[in-house]
């Protein structure tokens, strides 16, 4: 399968504890995304990538949050000192380009934060 | 932001066609318009964009308002696996990122 792959699909974790999700992008894709997505809500941008460079950070939630692509290949989304609030699906995608492309999403990681 | 505008849930029988509507009187004119679907614990999927004219792929076709400030996702021939939650959406402020309402609910009925 040559999808968009994130690891772990499940996460429950104690308010306080720090978590990281990881994102496997489409091997081609140079663009990879993070979105966040509640409970009947859609998909809530938070930041993206060109290659390892990270070009939009403000829409992070808060400074507990942050991401890497240290070789432009796979990403990681780390969230220190979770608060329940943040329980929710974190997706990732990855495409080809900006605007004119396509994204390709994976199937999210659950959080859920006790 | 791009600001998308849908109905909450639309109904349809199976074996006919759907026609899904957007409001999206935000989306720049340089910027795409996209529409995915989601099943319940699953990510968006990818069914079609478009800039200006229409557009056709296997999975559907997309009708855009000749002032692009709205457009219609066509499924021709509705089946039980299309019901799903469908967005439209394009890039908001300048970010690369896709802005995403609460979307359309479509049920198909057998």
């Amino acid at each position: 399968d040559t999808g968009v792959s994130q690891d772990p699909r499940h996460k429950i974790t104690k308010r306080g504890q720090n978590v990281t999700f990881r994102c496997d992008p489409i091997s081609e894709h140079n663009r990879l995304y993070w979105y966040r997505q509640t409970l009947g809500q859609g998909p809530e941008f938070l930041t993206y990538f060109q290659n390892e460079a990270q070009l939009e950070k403000s829409r992070l939630l808060s400074d507990r949050f942050s991401a890497e692509r240290p070789k432009g290949s796979f990403s990681t989304l780390e969230i220190q000192r979770t608060e329940q609030g943040d329980s929710a699906m974190y997706l990732c995608a990855s495409s080809l380009g900006g605007s004119a492309y396509e994204q390709y999403f994976g199937p999210g990681t659950r959080l859920t934060v006790t | 932001d791009a600001k998308t505008t849908q109905p909450n849930s639309m109904e349809s029988n199976e074996e006919e066609p759907v026609h899904l509507p957007c409001n999206h009187s935000t989306i720049s004119g340089t910027d795409y318009i996209h529409w995915y679907r989601q099943l319940p614990s699953q990510g968006p999927e990818y069914v079609i964009h478009g800039l200006t004219s229409n557009v056709n792929n296997r999975m559907a076709s997309l009708a855009i308002a000749e002032d692009r400030k709205s457009s219609t996702l066509i499924l021709h021939r509705a089946t039980l696996r299309d019901a799903a939650v469908y967005y439209c959406t394009g890039r908001g402020g300048g970010a690369d990122g896709l802005t995403f309402g609460k979307g359309t609910h479509l049920i198909i009925q057998p």
